[in-house]
Order: C-alpha cells, then sequence, then structure tokens
C-alpha cells in the first residue's frame, strides 16, 4: 500500500528566506507526482506536476523535484512571502490508478 | 486550468439530518473523485465516480451514508446521510484533465 510522508509537519520562517520541503513515497511505481496549496479551510490549489518521466517542474518562485527511484520529491519555495503561509500537500498517482495519495502536508508560516 | 464550482462552502447541520453537496465542473471530466478532510488530517478518498455506473467506494465507505450521483460528465453530488458529529469534515470533489488533478473549493460541515 503506498504511502506518503512529508516533512516536516510544520515549519515557521522569516520573510524573505528559501525553504525547501520534503515528500517521500514508500512505492516508486508511481505516475506522476503533484505539488498542492491550501489555506485554511479551503480547497487545494495545483501548484505543481511532475510526470513520472520527468526530474523536476518550476513556475515562478517553485520549484519541485522527483527522484521515483528514492521515492522522494521536494518542493523549493524562493524568497518567501507572507502570502505562501499556507499548507503544502504532497500526493502520487500510482500507475494504473488514477486515485491520489496524500500526504499529511507541510504547515508553512513567513513571518513579516 | 479546469474549474470545479462546489456549494454549498459551508454548513451547519443537525445530527440525523443528511446534506448534498454538489460540484460542477466547467468542462467534460470522465472521472470525479470524492474526498473527505477530517480536522487536521490529510484527505482521504471516499469514491470514485463515472457518468452512467454505479461510483467505485474505497475501503470504509458504503453507499448507503455517502449515496453519489453523476448524471453526466461536468457534474455530480455526494449526499452525507444520517450525520453525527463525527462526519464534520472538508468535503472536496475532484477531477483531472489529462493526468493533472484540480479541486473544488471544499465544503465545510459541522455536526452539531
Amino acid at each position: 500500500k503506498q504511502e506518503v510522508t512529508q516533512i516536516p509537519a510544520a515549519l515557521s520562517v522569516p520573510e524573505g528566506e528559501n525553504l525547501v520541503l520534503n515528500c517521500s513515497f514508500t512505492d516508486s511505481a508511481i505516475y506522476n507526482l503533484q505539488w498542492f496549496r491550501q489555506d485554511p479551510g479551503k480547497g487545494l490549489t495545483s501548484l505543481l506536476l511532475i510526470q513520472s518521466s520527468q526530474r523536476e517542474q518550476t513556475s515562478g518562485r517553485l520549484n519541485a523535484s522527483l527522484d521515483k527511484s528514492s521515492g522522494r520529491s521536494t518542493l523549493y519555495i524562493a524568497a518567501s512571502q507572507p502570502g505562501d503561509s499556507a499548507t503544502y500537500l504532497c500526493a502520487v498517482i500510482e500507475g494504473g490508478s488514477e486515485k491520489l495519495v496524500f500526504g499529511k502536508g507541510t504547515k508553512l508560516t513567513v513571518n513579516p | 486550468s479546469a474549474v470545479i464550482s462546489q456549494k454549498p462552502s459551508r454548513d451547519i447541520c443537525q445530527r440525523g439530518t443528511s446534506l448534498t453537496i454538489q460540484c460542477q465542473v466547467d468542462s467534460q471530466v470522465t472521472m470525479m473523485f470524492w474526498y473527505r478532510q477530517q480536522p487536521g488530517q490529510s484527505l482521504t478518498l471516499i469514491a470514485t465516480a463515472n457518468q452512467g455506473s454505479e461510483a467505485t467506494y474505497e475501503s470504509g465507505f458504503v453507499i448507503d451514508k455517502f449515496p453519489i450521483s453523476r448524471p453526466n460528465l461536468t457534474f455530480s453530488t455526494l449526499t452525507v446521510s444520517n450525520m453525527s458529529p463525527e462526519d464534520s469534515s472538508i468535503y472536496l470533489c475532484s477531477g483531472d484533465r489529462g493526468t493533472e488533478a484540480f479541486f473544488g473549493q471544499g465544503t465545510r460541515l459541522t455536526v452539531v
């Protein structure tokens, strides 16, 4: 059974700092990996999608990497801003399935 | 990217009653998914909904408690039946466009 783990569970940084969020998964036979952002009490906003054949994806200040063989992904946020404060969720889709398996998320607080 | 409109955004319900949550997608999607997010937890898949067939439920979820309709390729409903305080959660629907999943805004349900 696929399990997704996110470390750390919570992170507090000063504005302007670069930071890395970590995601690991137990079964490397994934179809793709997706990073989401969730604001309190709200739905999920897709940030980046990495397909299994890709190593990384970039969008603005965000960069996500994927190492399938080791079962790891990182989300790098450059020059963090208070507006980046949210919970960041990592999810994988296993090959042969369209179901997302989520980690528990990392709650990020960026202090002004 | 595709947009899902989900309503209601929140509700407070009496125990023993039922609530129906609606999701409308701005374009056709083959599969839609319903998730539950209990307080402080990550997302758990309830069921997968295809048009014209009965939804497929995950372990621990049953049709009598969470009946789902999928009358066409742009719409789905989830009903939470005979509610108890343990059903207090955020409920989210999602669809996928190719390989990327996208979500509605979520329904925050409180059962009193």
